[in-house]
């Protein structure tokens, strides 16, 4: 139990273009999604926290405006990167919670995006 | 399919106990094994190991990767309720990208 499903794996996008990332719970309601980022040295990001049916809460320095969270359902969140830059290229890494205080975060497989 | 699995998935314990943490993969174009802890916001990156049998230690912290039997362990000796988190494994691939397993939740009691 308790998968967390990512799509696209990898993609390749030109600069300029958005892309979205999708983040599904396949086997539970997620009332709380939460995505990273991983920088070098194998430090991870956090960039934001969605609740289901509100507005996702961004981390300093995170632009909202270029990185989009919806989380319209139970199971799903989404994040899109706008106008991409191939510095936004990186691992980006969704968790998803079924309890909104204290809950188990379960890490989906994550994303590659390469901006060329 | 790949996996990363951990044990137990919680635990609990007093201060001063010493806690051993388990983290079994199978996967394929293996680069690494990660550590982290998470308390409140993001993991916070602990180890990370490449070869077998070479311990890395930091303070109470010590972890060993076996890449014969594909499994890691993290010890944490003399343990403090500052302890408490969820601590994660993480496989690294060749290409960098990354699988979590499900995390351990250790709690220390006073």
């Amino acid at each position: 139990g308790a998968v967390v499903s990512q799509h696209p794996s990898r993609v390749i996008c030109k600069s300029g273009t958005s892309v979205k990332i999708e983040c599904r719970s396949l086997d539970f309601q997620a009332t709380t999604m939460f995505w990273y980022r991983q920088f070098p040295k194998q430090s991870l990001m956090l960039m934001a926290t969605s609740n289901e049916g509100s507005k996702a809460t961004y981390e300093q320095g995170v632009e909202k405006d270029k990185f989009l969270i919806n989380h319209a359902s139970l199971t799903l969140s989404t994040l899109t990167v706008t106008s991409a830059h191939p510095e936004d290229s990186s691992f980006y890494i969704c968790s998803a919670t079924p309890q909104t205080v204290g809950g188990e975060q379960y890490f989906g497989p994550g994303t590659r995006l390469t901006v060329t | 399919e790949d996996k990363v699995v951990q044990s137990p998935l919680s635990l609990v314990v007093h201060e001063g106990d010493t806690v051993t943490l388990n983290c079994s993969y199978e996967v394929t174009n293996f680069r690494s094994l990660l550590w982290y802890k998470q308390e409140k916001k993001a993991p916070t990156f602990l180890f990370m190991l490449t070869s077998s049998g070479i311990e890395k230690k930091s303070g109470r912290l010590s972890s060993i990767l076996d890449k014969k039997e594909l499994f890691s362990i993290l010890n944490i000796t003399a343990t403090q309720t500052g302890d408490s988190a969820v601590y994660l494994c993480a496989v690294q691939y060749n290409n960098n990208d990354m699988r979590f397993g499900a995390g351990t939740r250790l709690t220390v009691k006073p």
